[in-house]
């Protein structure tokens, strides 16, 4: 069974913290995905990669950034939080032709 | 840049039809997706199109028209479990995609 894990359901830091945020997936997937959900504006793409130690901006990378040291694990950062920043975030991975992306459960991220 | 429209919510009561109409203004455009999200849940793979044309799988169907930039997703039978987010996103190359802002489904009984 496909597996996209996230290191935390539920997360609350305070405005300036750096926040990682971890996701893991058991399929050999080249493609992983960030994105945030907030209500009314679907999913919105923060960075994906392509292979390790590769990374590329999505629609809204301000604020964030990523690493990818492994093929299995894909990690978001934010350097200095900021309220703006609380949102569902999602994780994703796909093989690299067009068709299913695979999410995890999803981090609730709130900060104060 | 990639712009999608969909409703934001539909109500229909069990055993109806619902069509969910998502058009879109796209570069770079490979297909069309589409995803359920069950409240607290993650999103979970329903279709994509490529090409002109419908795709059945079971009660839900998927269409597109690339002439058009319009797509739709056709649920049948509606069930109680059907209640959900679906959302209509755009494929672009290296599967990047871009999502609709969802459409909310109630199902009454």
């Amino acid at each position: 069974d496909v597996k996209v894990t996230q290191s935390s359901r539920y997360l609350v830091k305070r405005t300036g913290e750096k926040v990682f945020l971890e996701c893991v997936q058991d399929m050999d997937h080249e493609n992983m995905f960030w994105y945030r959900q907030d209500p009314g504006l679907g999913l919105r793409l923060i960075y994906f990669s392509y292979d390790v130690k590769m990374k590329e901006k999505g629609d809204i990378p301000e604020g964030y950034s990523v690493s990818r040291e492994k093929k299995e694990r894909f990690s978001l950062i934010l350097e200095s939080a900021s309220t703006n920043q609380t949102s569902m975030y999602l994780c994703a991975s796909s093989l690299p032709a067009e068709g299913e992306q695979y999410f995890g459960p999803g981090t609730r991220l709130t900060v104060t | 840049g990639q712009s999608l429209e969909q409703p934001s919510e539909v109500t229909a009561v069990e055993g109806a039809i619902v069509q969910i109409n998502c058009t879109y203004q796209t570069s770079g455009f490979y297909g069309l997706s589409w995803y359920q999200q069950h409240d607290g849940g993650a999103p979970t793979f329903l279709s994509y199109n490529a090409l002109d044309g419908l795709e059945e799988t079971g009660r839900f169907s998927s269409f597109l028209s690339r002439s058009d930039s319009y797509g739709y997703l056709l649920l049948q039978e509606l069930q109680m479990k059907d209640s959900a987010s679906y959302f209509c996103a755009v494929t672009a190359a290296g599967n990047k995609l871009t999502f609709g802002g969802g459409t909310r489904v109630l199902v009454k009984p």
